[in-house]
């Protein structure tokens, strides 16, 4: 299995300020296709998880331009460029190069 | 709009059987694979499996083979997981999901189907 882990777990934030989540992989997960098959999910208080993030950097249809994925093979982020309080919630981040398998998940909340 | 409506929340014993269901709308859903991710309380996102509503094909996380059943109705536009024999670790939220044409992401998601079995 394919083992994905995100750091840091635990972020708190400050509003308007930049902030980054990381998410390695056990194996790369570049495909011969040419994509990377990395997804972010954010899962805000009470509700269900909502894709953010798409084969490492494609954002998903909705999603405010302050959130943006980067990185290729095993490493990856996902930056907000400035975080504002709705953003708060767990951000887990998904490889989906073989059976899908989540990252433990990073709590973001307001310092 | 894309949307999903899971059914209510289940209260079961260990041993009894399980039909949850995730009614979709708004596209075609006989087009888009359907999949089943797993939370158990205060923990993270478990990735369960995937059908094709259109021709029943199914991909079970090998955690999850033989523990659940993944089926789907065209007729209704609903997708159904089931249970023949709940375990007191079943316990947990159960979300469906569309998978988009193209990429095997999650792109719309139910609202998530409480199950506790406890005797």
């Amino acid at each position: 299995d394919i083992v994905v882990t995100q750091s840091p777990l635990s972020l708190p934030v400050t509003p308007g300020e930049a902030a980054s989540i990381s998410c390695r992989s056990s194996q790369s997960l570049l495909d011969s296709d040419g994509y990377n098959y990395l997804d972010w999910y954010l899962q805000k208080p009470g509700q269900s998880p909502q894709l953010l993030v798409y084969m490492a950097s494609i954002r998903a249809a909705g999603v405010p331009d302050r959130f943006s994925g980067s990185g290729s093979g095993t490493d990856f982020t996902l930056k907000i460029s400035r975080v504002e309080a709705e953003d708060v919630g767990v951000y887990y981040c998904m490889q989906a190069l073989q059976t899908p398998t989540f990252g433990q998940g990073t709590k973001v909340e307001i310092k | 709009e894309v949307q999903f409506v899971q059914s209510g929340a289940e209260v079961k014993k260990p041993g009894e059987s399980l039909k949850i269901s995730c009614k979709g709308s708004g596209y075609h859903f006989a087009n888009y694979w359907i999949g089943w991710v797993r939370q158990v309380p205060g923990k993270g996102l478990e990735w369960m499996g995937v059908m094709h509503p259109g021709d029943s094909r199914t991909t079970y996380s090998p955690s999850f083979q033989g523990q659940v059943t993944m089926s789907a109705d065209k007729s209704t536009n609903t997708a159904f997981l089931q249970w023949n024999s709940l375990r007191a670790s079943d316990s947990a939220t159960y979300y469906c999901a569309r998978r988009p044409v193209g990429a095997p992401s999650l792109d719309y998601w139910g609202q998530g189907t409480p199950v506790i079995v406890s005797s």
